[in-house]
């Protein structure tokens, strides 16, 4: 059971470049979400969905967007990636509100 | 804005020493789980409390929720190498959202 699968592990882009992080999770769990983790900053929220074609903001939305056009798939794209942006970031899901979370291993963003 | 603080921030301590991590909000949850990290992995999940007073055991690791359900503590008897690692709370208010705490960094020294 591979669980939460994030692709890729690692990527380093230029100031101003595109790029979609990759998630997918095969718990059949309605509930999916997007974090960010930085130093001495525990993880923050960035966009969720409670289901297939709904999304909405979290903590820290600006310059991310989602979308959720299968239960099973939840990317994240960056629109003109900025440096503030380098993180690790994490996908998670879940099967309810208060059901503990899932996590993919995260992706290493680096931007120059 | 919903707060959850971790105490302490870092913690080196010695091969068998106990210690005790803890996590403390103004707000009142309805779920806390305590998660463990390693390097390069996601946050895994160790325990769920769910009931004020609530204590759970996990072989060596103590868990409690406080009777109002605004605070959890951590425990670690005689601790090992291999608990090394980023120890993270996290608060379910009933929404969607969970609530984060920072961390706690351990490390001990074999």
């Amino acid at each position: 059971n591979a669980g939460v699968t994030q692709t890729p592990k690692f990527q380093v882009l230029k100031t101003g470049q595109s790029m979609t992080l990759q998630c997918a999770q095969d718990m059949n769990h309605e509930y999916m979400s997007w974090y960010r983790q930085d130093p001495g900053m525990g993880l923050r929220l960035i966009h969720y969905s409670v289901g297939a074609g709904i999304t909405d903001q979290g903590e820290v939305p600006n310059g991310y967007n989602v979308s959720r056009s299968t239960t099973e798939d939840f990317p994240l794209r960056l629109l003109s990636a900025a440096p503030s942006q380098t993180s690790v970031y994490f996908c998670a899901s879940r099967g309810g509100n208060n059901q503990p979370q899932h996590f993919g291993d995260g992706t290493r963003l680096s931007i120059l | 804005t919903q707060l959850l603080e971790q105490s302490p921030q870092f913690l080196s301590i010695q091969e068998g020493e106990n210690l005790t991590v803890y996590c403390n909000s103004s707000s009142v949850f309805s779920s806390l789980q305590w998660y463990r990290q390693e390097p390069g992995e996601g946050p895994v999940l160790l325990v769920t409390v769910v009931t004020g007073g609530e204590v759970k055991k996990l072989k060596r690791l103590t868990f409690q929720f406080g009777d109002a359900r605004k605070d959890s503590s951590l425990h670690i008897t005689a601790a090992q190498p291999g608990d090394t690692g980023l120890y993270l709370c996290a608060g379910n208010t009933g929404g969607f959202k969970t609530i984060f705490g920072a961390g706690t960094r351990l490390f001990v020294k074999a």
